[in-house]
């Protein structure tokens, strides 16, 4: 079955620490990619999102996240996180053939000043 | 309104009872989705509208889930006699586009179900 799996469950950083979350999907064919962020007591909000083309794929806040086809991977990076960035990290997957997205379990992150 | 609205945001239902759950979409918006989410974990695909037409429902989890939109904008998802199991928060989201490929999902705030 296609699943998608976010390895850290809960990360802890101080602020200006650089942030890598991993997310690794099971499907071999074509997929959008994407990543979603829910602040605390707000709606699930795109971050970025991977269709084609570049696999480094910017986002907002200063996100980035890089498509490694080879190993079915779509890091979520940011170099410098900062309080604000406090907030529950989705990856999500829509194969091309479907028109759902899988989303992953999701990481919580906390930023402390 | 400018994004996704959900009704209620909370909705407490003693079990056996009937519940609807309310998605106003983003106006124009082809698709529309349901989402289910348990607590800690990502949302879980109900079931999918294209306009009026629901094309897959392959995740509602029993017949006790019925979802409609039967004019193309608003939709209706309905729990029928309500288990202690189906407390989860219930996502619509909607999009531009046929389906999502080219088009991200706009998630309303969702409404919070608790099945005492």
């Amino acid at each position: 079955a296609q699943s998608v799996s976010q390895h850290n469950h809960h990360v802890i950083l101080s602020e200006a620490a650089s942030l890598e979350l991993g997310c690794n999907y099971s499907y071999g064919g074509t997929v959008n990619l994407f990543w979603y962020v829910q602040y605390p007591g707000q709606h699930l909000q795109l971050l970025l999102k991977y269709f084609s083309g570049d696999p480094l794929v910017k986002g907002i806040k200063g996100f980035e996240a890089e498509f490694i086809k080879s190993k079915f991977s779509f890091n979520l990076r940011k170099p410098s996180v900062q309080w604000s960035d406090t907030a529950e990290y989705f990856c999500a997957v829509k194969p091309y053939n479907t028109d759902k997205l899988i989303f992953g379990t999701g990481t919580r992150l906390q930023v402390f000043p | 309104g400018a994004g996704v609205s959900q009704s209620p945001r909370y909705k407490v239902a003693k079990r056996g009872q009937d519940v609807a759950l309310r998605c106003d979409p983003i106006s124009g918006h082809v698709s529309l989705f349901w989402y289910q989410q348990a607590l800690g974990q990502g949302p879980e695909f109900l079931t999918y509208f294209q306009n009026e037409a629901q094309l897959d429902k392959s995740g509602l989890p029993s017949d006790r889930f019925f979802a409609e939109r039967p004019e193309g904008s608003v939709s209706t998802l309905k729990i029928q006699r309500t288990q202690q199991e189906d407390s989860a928060v219930y996502l619509c989201a909607s999009s531009l586009a046929k389906g999502t490929f080219n088009s991200p999902l706009h998630f309303g705030n969702g409404t919070r179900l608790t099945v005492t």
